[in-house]
């Protein structure tokens, strides 16, 4: 069975100040995908990465990273100088790879961390 | 682009009603699913269809049916519906093929059922 847990219910931020939503998975599957996906206020799912169980390579877009470590199972999602715009729900996600090819499976998903970034 | 669209964005139902949920995606995808997502609990799957005229059952299918109407039309009745079905429904849809595994999701239907 596959888990993920997102142990931050809410966190809340001052504008500018960098702030990092952790997300630890589970899952018995050698290959599998982690999402990261951000759902704002207005209340759709926005897709924001993907990352392939093979590469453990961090990823910077802008001002948001990701840090995925597999010895710990981990798959963090860092925002620096945050901005009150990203204020939104962040969830994160996991499918065995090749799963979604076949239509056979969905995304896990973990509970979401509410972030709140105060002007 | 339109995406995934879903209609009603906003409904609400008296015990026992019934009512079907629409989803249609123009991105010429094969796999569309159904998710609700409930308070501190995520999303979790109901139905999916991996592919025209195929359907199954997801996590939570207990109280929904769906149809594959097409292969741009996903839809899920809620035969009589209960107050435990008050939640968000997502639909979203993926393409097929290696390496195409992102799924795009639909603004979200909120259900209220009294």
């Amino acid at each position: 069975a596959q888990k993920v847990t997102q142990a931050q219910t809410e966190i809340s931020v001052v504008e500018k100040e960098d702030v990092t939503l952790d997300c630890v998975y589970e899952t018995r599957d050698t290959t599998y995908y982690l999402f990261w996906y951000k759902q704002p206020p207005s209340g759709e799912l926005v897709f924001l990465i993907r990352r392939n169980s093979f590469d453990e390579q961090n990823e910077i877009s802008g001002r948001y990273s990701w840090n995925f470590q597999k010895s710990t199972s981990s798959f963090n999602f860092t925002i620096t100088a945050s901005q009150v715009v990203d204020s939104a729900v962040y969830f994160c996600a996991l499918i065995k790879r090749g799963a979604m090819d076949t239509g056979r499976r969905a995304l896990t998903f973990g509970s979401g961390t509410r972030l709140q970034v105060q002007p | 682009n339109a995406g995934v669209t879903q209609t009603p964005k906003f409904q609400v139902l008296k015990t026992g009603q019934s009512m079907t949920l629409q989803c249609a995606q123009d991105m010429n995808h094969n796999s569309m699913y159904w998710y609700r997502q409930d308070p501190g609990m995520g999303l979790r799957l109901i139905y999916y269809s991996a592919s025209e005229g195929t359907t199954d059952k997801g996590e939570v299918p207990n109280g929904y049916n769906v149809s594959r109407l097409n292969k741009r039309e996903f839809s899920l009745r809620l035969e009589s519906a209960a107050p435990s079905q008050t939640s968000v429904y997502f639909c979203a849809s993926t393409p097929s093929g290696t390496g195409k595994n992102i799924q795009y999701f639909g603004a979200g239907t909120r259900l209220s059922v009294l």
